[in-house]
């Protein structure tokens, strides 16, 4: 167990639909990162916030935005939904940036 | 652009043997590089890392190798259990930017 959980484990909706995926950081952890994982695709990196402010961004689509609350808990919106955001969406922690992140168990979204 | 690849998408080892896991990688700005482990229904765990002023780092069976001229690392598991199937991402640092991770090898250690 990471110590960073994330909810909901499953999601599926329908296309054109909007959800928000949430994340809470491990006890002490300033930055969260999301990242997406499509199938046979590697992580890619889509944001990152550190202390409830932005730190950097990565193939992060317009429809998708993220943010950091001040209990650093960080929710993943993802708004008109396509087929192809279907994916496994991994948040994670480290206390102030850097290398080691840890991982929480994702959530796995369909888009019907 | 791939800047990190795993060029092998499945290995499978026997039980007892080792397993040599290969990454890739273009940018000669990274200076510390990751192996991240993960099972099914899981997030990615942290393994083991290596910076650019090493060139080995070993922590009981996992070793990792770093050859900067060659802009290659590689894992090697000895010896390797049935436990260890599972994908292993390799992942690559510069400075304060975002880690950059390849698409994953799938370990398949057979009893």
């Amino acid at each position: 167990d990471s110590g960073v959980t994330q909810t909901p484990k499953h999601l599926i909706t329908a296309t054109g639909q909007r959800v928000t995926l949430r994340c809470s950081p491990r006890s002490g952890d300033l930055s969260v990162y999301w990242y997406q994982q499509s199938l046979d695709q590697g992580l890619q990196f889509l944001i990152q916030y550190y202390n409830g402010e932005e730190r950097a961004k990565g193939n992060i689509l317009e429809r998708f935005s993220a943010q950091q609350f001040p209990d650093l808990h960080s929710e993943l919106n993802l708004s008109s939904l396509e087929l192809g955001d279907s994916a496994l969406y991994f948040c994670a922690s480290n206390e102030r940036g850097g290398e080691t992140q840890y991982f929480g168990p994702g959530t796995r979204l369909l888009v019907l | 652009d791939q800047q990190v690849k795993q060029n092998s998408p499945s290995l499978s080892v026997q039980e007892g043997r080792i397993s040599i896991l290969n990454c890739d990688y273009t940018n000669s700005m990274f200076d510390y590089f990751l192996w991240y482990k993960k099972y099914p229904a899981e997030g990615p765990t942290f393994l083991i890392s290596i910076s650019s002023i090493k060139d080995k780092n070993e922590d009981g069976r996992f070793t990792v190798f770093l050859n900067k001229s060659a802009k290659h690392l590689s894992l090697h598991i000895v010896p390797s259990q049935p436990g260890d199937s599972a994908v292993y991402f390799c992942a690559a640092f510069a400075g304060n930017t975002p880690l950059v991770f390849g698409k994953g090898t799938r370990l398949s250690v057979i009893a």
